[in-house]
């Protein structure tokens, strides 16, 4: 079935330093690559996401990249500060399922990110 | 606009045990999910309404049911609870169904406890 593999599943680095957070997926049809924060005690949140007819996506300290024949995605964070500590979520979608011939997420399993001061 | 909505915010069920879990969006979405969240798992696809009278079932569906509503409202249904059911439960809302680049607005959750 389909799959979206994350790594690392925690990751601590030092305030400033960038984090990087890895995806994987099966379904070579997926053409739409979110990632989500997930801040403690609240629901997950978009920050960022990329299409499959775009390569690499930037915002501000955020970015994410695309190798579709690779089948990896990739989260980079740059110059991290305390408040970017949180659990982050990728995601990719599946396309024409269930009875309703409709599409749904498939969810990696989140990396916990720490952000040292 | 409050967003999406969940009710209760917290839970405890004993074994065999019924109970729904509600959700309301006021954003005038079509499509509404719900998810549960495990350590190491992620999140995971109970069901998904992507409109209107559509109900699908996603990676998990075993142990629950659904029922859209109406537009606003998608709620879960746990008709003998159990304890592998411990979880939290999110429900989420897009304005299209998720074959299409559209985001995934959440609620708060649900933290249910099965004795």
């Amino acid at each position: 079935g389909e799959n979206v593999e994350q790594h690392p599943s925690t990751l601590s680095v030092q305030e400033g330093d960038s984090a990087v957070i890895k995806c994987t997926y099966s379904d070579s049809a997926s053409n739409y690559f979110p990632w989500y924060k997930q801040e403690l005690g609240k629901g997950p949140q978009l920050i960022i996401d990329i299409r499959s007819n775009v390569g690499e996506k930037k915002d501000q300290r955020i970015a994410v990249t695309l190798n579709k024949t690779a089948k990896h995605f990739s989260l980079h964070i740059t110059e991290t500060q305390p408040e970017d500590s949180a659990v982050y979520f990728c995601a990719a979608n599946v396309l024409a399922s269930g009875s309703s011939n409709t599409g749904k997420l498939i969810f990696g399993q989140g990396t916990t990110l720490q952000v040292k001061p | 606009n409050a967003g999406v909505t969940q009710t209760p915010k917290f839970q405890v069920l004993k074994t065999g045990q019924s109970m729904t879990l509600q959700c309301a969006q006021d954003m005038n979405h079509n499509s509404m999910y719900w998810y549960r969240q495990d350590p190491g798992m992620g999140l995971r696809l109970i069901y998904y309404s992507a409109s209107e009278g559509t109900t699908d079932k996603g990676e998990v569906p075993n142990g629950y049911n659904v029922s859209r509503l109406n537009k606003r409202e998608f709620s879960l249904r746990l008709e003998s609870a159990a304890p592998s059911q411990t979880s939290v439960y999110f429900c989420a809302s897009s304005p299209r169904a998720a074959t299409f680049y559209n985001e995934q607005f959440f609620g708060p959750g649900t933290r249910l406890t099965v004795l």
